[in-house]
């Protein structure tokens, strides 16, 4: 079964500081997705970013990074430069693929909470 | 384009009622899930539907029932409510390729007294 472990349930970051989240995860399969998430405090998920477990470079998305360490099997999120707006909670979900190449649900996280400060 | 919508966004319900939560999306997604979110942990998964005609239960199905009579629409009925069902509600869709995101609806806020 898979399983996602987040294991900072809150963090703290000064404004335009560089932040890493943490996420492990297991899995038996060797396909699988990684996502990140955000959801401020109006309680929408936003997507964030996206890394796929073939692929050879750490995505990225503007101020969004993933360190995506295969081995160790986690996929960090690192935020650049934070910002007010960033304050949320945060969370890791995977999702893979069965034989037919159909994708599977989403395995969520417990979250963690960011806080920035001025 | 509307994407995912979700209708209530807030509910109360008393123990023993019934109601069904909407959910439509317009992005011609196969893929559909609902998720419940309590407080201190993440999503978890409570039905799918990989297509029309086609659902399947997740982690939560206990309580919960859903059709999928079109690929637009997937509803969420609770057949019986309990307090245990107070929760947040989340529909997400998207494409059946492989790990695709799914794109998720704003929420319906459940309360069940």
């Amino acid at each position: 079964a898979q399983k996602i472990t987040q294991t900072q349930p809150g963090m703290f970051v000064q404004e335009k500081e560089a932040v890493t989240l943490d996420c492990t995860y297991d899995t038996s399969d060797q396909s699988y997705g990684l996502f990140w998430y955000k959801q401020p405090s109006s309680g929408e998920m936003i997507f964030l970013i996206y890394q796929g477990s073939y692929d050879e470079q750490n995505a990225t998305e503007g101020r969004y990074s993933l360190n995506f360490q295969k081995a160790r099997k986690s996929a960090n999120l690192v935020i650049s430069a934070s910002q007010l707006g960033d304050s949320a909670m945060y969370f890791c979900a995977m999702r893979d693929v069965i034989s037919s190449g159909s994708a599977r649900q989403l395995t969520f996280g417990s979250g963690t909470q960011l806080t920035v400060l001025p | 384009n509307a994407g995912v919508t979700q209708t209530p966004k807030f509910q109360v319900l008393k123990t023993g009622q019934s109601m069904t939560l909407q959910c439509a999306q317009d992005m011609n997604h196969e893929y559909m899930s609902w998720y419940r979110q309590d407080p201190g942990m993440g999503l978890r998964l409570i039905h799918y539907s990989v297509g029309a005609g086609i659902t399947d239960q997740g982690e939560v199905p206990n309580g919960y029932n859903v059709s999928r009579s079109t690929t637009e629409d997937f509803p969420l009925r609770l057949l019986s409510a309990a307090p245990s069902q107070t929760s947040v509600y989340f529909c997400a869709s998207s494409y059946l390729r492989a790990l695709e995101t799914q794109y998720f609806g704003p929420g319906t806020r459940l309360l069940v007294l």
